[in-house]
């Protein structure tokens, strides 16, 4: 069964201090990984599609790497506007359908 | 260009009512999904239009749950005889096609009493 799994569940950062989050999954052939932001009351907010092991996207001082077990989404320098839930999903290449499994998130708060 | 419209934003019903979300995907995207997200969990999948059909309906927690997208465009959730533990987040997100990133709604928060 296609599952993900998010760690840590809720992280405080100082303003500047970098730091990584962990999305490790198993899926019966991975067509994608995929990681989003959500603000409290939003609907999540696409941030990174990730394909295959040693694929690298950037966006701002957001990093998001893959391996064939994990993924991490490595903070760089964080401001007190990052804090949000950062959601990690994969979708798997079960015929017929591209739902997302999504894990349970970490919580982010970046103190100014 | 719009994104992904939730109407209503938040919905309050008692127990054992009738309720209907409805979701207004981005213009083109012939791909949508209904998702249901508890508090401090990750959004749970529900259903997959691809098109008019649903392509994809095992997420549908039971017989109470029904979801139609007649022209392919606007879909609508229903949930009958409605139980407090229908009390969630319901989020839906459209796609260009199956496979490409999902583009998510602000969702409608439903309340069972």
């Amino acid at each position: 069964e296609d599952q993900v799994t998010q760690s840590p569940e809720a992280l405080r950062l100082q303003e500047g201090e970098s730091s990584s989050l962990n999305c490790s999954y198993t899926v019966s052939g991975l067509r994608g990984l995929f990681w989003y932001r959500q603000d409290p009351g939003k609907g999540p907010e696409f941030l990174f599609t990730l394909y295959s092991a040693g694929e690298e996207k950037e966006k701002e001082r957001l990093k998001a790497t893959l391996t064939k077990k994990e993924s991490f989404l490595h903070i760089t320098a964080p401001k007190p506007e990052d804090s949000a839930t950062y959601l990690c999903a994969v979708q798997g290449h079960t015929s017929g359908t591209y739902k997302y499994i999504f894990g349970t998130g970490t919580r982010l708060k970046v103190l100014a | 260009g719009a994104g992904v419209s939730q109407t209503p934003s938040n919905k309050v019903t008692e127990k054992g009512k009738y309720v209907e979300l409805r979701c207004d995907p981005i213009s083109g995207h012939t791909a949508l999904y209904w998702y249901r997200q508890s508090l401090g969990q990750g959004p749970e999948f529900l259903i997959y239009f691809q098109g008019t059909g649903a392509a994809d309906d095992s997420g549908l927690p039971n017989d109470r749950f029904f979801a139609v997208r007649p022209e392919g465009s606007v879909s609508t959730l229903k949930i009958q005889r409605t139980e407090r533990g229908d009390s969630a987040v319901y989020l839906c997100a459209s796609s260009l096609n199956g496979g490409y990133e999902q583009f998510f709604g602000p969702g409608t928060r439903l309340t069972v009493l």
